[in-house]
């Protein structure tokens, strides 16, 4: 049973770089949310994806977007990047459809970014 | 807004001590997780707890979510330096269009041999 994967691992990237992130979820799960941790921080809430559509979005500027494709995958994209922007990003799936199903989330092992 | 406070923030103890660790909130959630997370590494998914007053056991860990649900705390009896960790607590609120988990910042355990 296939886990949550992210590509790539760690990447360096410059301040005004773009940058994409990708994300398979796990076997199954058809729901993927994006998640930033800052180092010795909890992950925050970024967006999250279902059936293709962006369906709540945490405080984060516009620069953030995202995509998911009929197979579920997803990336985030971040524009313009700046100092700030480095941290873990963690994408993590679940499946709609039970009760608790939404709440109950996996994450993937993070790309590390770092903005110079 | 929903804020998850975390203690200790750090804790350092030696193998086959107990320990407990504190997850409270001014907010009522639908559910709530446990996360242990290592450096450089996601969190991995421990337990989901859903009932108010619910205490799930997992080995040595023993999680309780509070009779209200705003609160949640992790046991751990006889810690051993495989426990050494980012410890994550996290909030959901079902229903509604919020889909979010909140965290809080983490408890860093470090279990000395």
């Amino acid at each position: 049973d296939a886990g949550v994967t992210q590509s790539p691992t760690h990447l360096i990237k410059t301040r005004g770089q773009q940058v994409t992130l990708r994300c398979s979820p796990k076997s199954g799960h058809d729901t993927v949310s994006w998640y930033q941790q800052a180092l010795g921080q909890g992950p925050q809430f970024i967006f999250q994806y279902y059936e293709e559509e962006e369906r709540q979005r945490g405080n984060f500027p516009d620069r953030f977007s995202g995509h998911q494709f009929p197979n579920y995958s997803s990336e985030l994209n971040v524009n313009a990047l700046l100092l700030g922007d480095s941290a873990l990003y963690l994408c993590a799936s679940s499946l709609e459809g039970t009760e608790t199903s939404t709440d109950t989330q996996y994450f993937g092992p993070g790309t590390r970014l770092t903005v110079l | 807004t929903q804020l998850l406070e975390q203690s200790p923030q750090f804790l350092s103890i030696q193998e086959g001590e107990n320990l407990t660790v504190y997850c409270n909130s001014s907010s009522v959630f639908s559910s709530l997780q446990w996360y242990r997370q290592e450096p450089g590494e996601g969190p991995v998914l421990l337990v989901t707890v859903v009932t108010g007053g619910e205490v799930k056991k997992l080995k040595r860990l023993t999680f309780q979510f509070g009779d209200a649900r705003k609160d949640s705390s992790l046991h751990i009896t006889a810690a051993q330096p495989g426990d050494t960790g980012l410890y994550l607590c996290a909030g959901a609120v079902s229903g509604g269009s919020n889909y979010k988990l909140t965290f809080g910042k983490g408890t860093l355990l470090t279990v000395n041999p």
